[in-house]
């Protein structure tokens, strides 16, 4: 059974980098047949689509996030990783990673989630 | 981007009830629209996919169907584990976009 947990600190400060890995269990990354992906949802609110990686080379962001975002990923290690740059109060979410399949891009496995808060 | 617009936001119902929510894309999206479930404190979970076909594992009491602009989704009889919030998501162009979501209560 494909699992995918996310890591990272739960609390950073205004102006930092917010930076979290999700680790894939029970399945391969370099599989030609899926996404990976970040999505982000405010307390209490919807949610918010950050990022795609296929394999990892093929990126697609979030335009209202693109010029703060990075998405990466190490396949031996089969993990992916997001990157925030300037992070505000805004940015403050539980953080969710998934799988999506490549022709129908609905995110078919998703990881518990991780709130980060920004705050000094 | 393409805006996607659920109604109800919220809905309360009774168990046994038949529900359906609405979702609708500012343009046409050729069915690339899934539904999530989402209950508190947990991740969503997937429901259907290209607008009807249903998620392995997922209660056939859960159905989907549209096309264009315009998508549904029907509980035909609510059990007491679907009071949750539901969520369209359009994949047929990035940026990826999901609905606002729609709170389905019990009456």
């Amino acid at each position: 059974q494909l699992q995918l947990e996310e890591s990272g600190p739960g609390l950073v400060k205004p102006s930092e980098t917010l930076s979290l890995t999700c680790t894939v269990s029970g399945g391969s990354m370099t599989s030609s047949s899926y996404y990976w992906g970040w999505i982000r949802q405010p307390p209490g609110k919807g949610l918010e689509w950050i990022a795609n990686i296929y394999y990892s080379w093929d990126k697609y962001y979030n335009p209202s996030l693109e010029s703060r975002v990075t998405i990466s990923a190490d396949t031996s290690k089969n993990q992916f990783s997001l990157k925030l740059s300037s992070v505000t109060a805004a940015d403050t979410a539980v953080y969710y990673c998934a799988r999506s399949d490549y022709t129908d891009q609905s995110y078919d496995y998703w990881g518990q989630g991780i709130l980060v808060t920004v705050s000094s | 981007d393409i805006q996607m617009t659920q109604s109800p936001s919220s809905l309360s119902a009774s168990v046994g009830d038949r529900v359906t929510i609405t979702c609708r894309a500012s343009q046409g999206i050729s069915k690339s629209l899934a539904w999530y479930q989402q209950k508190p404190g947990k991740a969503p979970k997937l429901l259907l996919y290209a607008a009807s076909r249903l998620e392995s594992g997922v209660p056939s009491r859960f159905s989907g169907s549209g096309s264009g602009t315009d998508y549904t989704l029907t509980i035909s009889s609510l059990q007491p584990e679907d009071f949750a919030t539901y969520y369209c998501q359009q994949y047929y162009s990035t940026p990826i976009t999901f609905g606002q979501g729609t709170r389905l209560e019990i009456k």
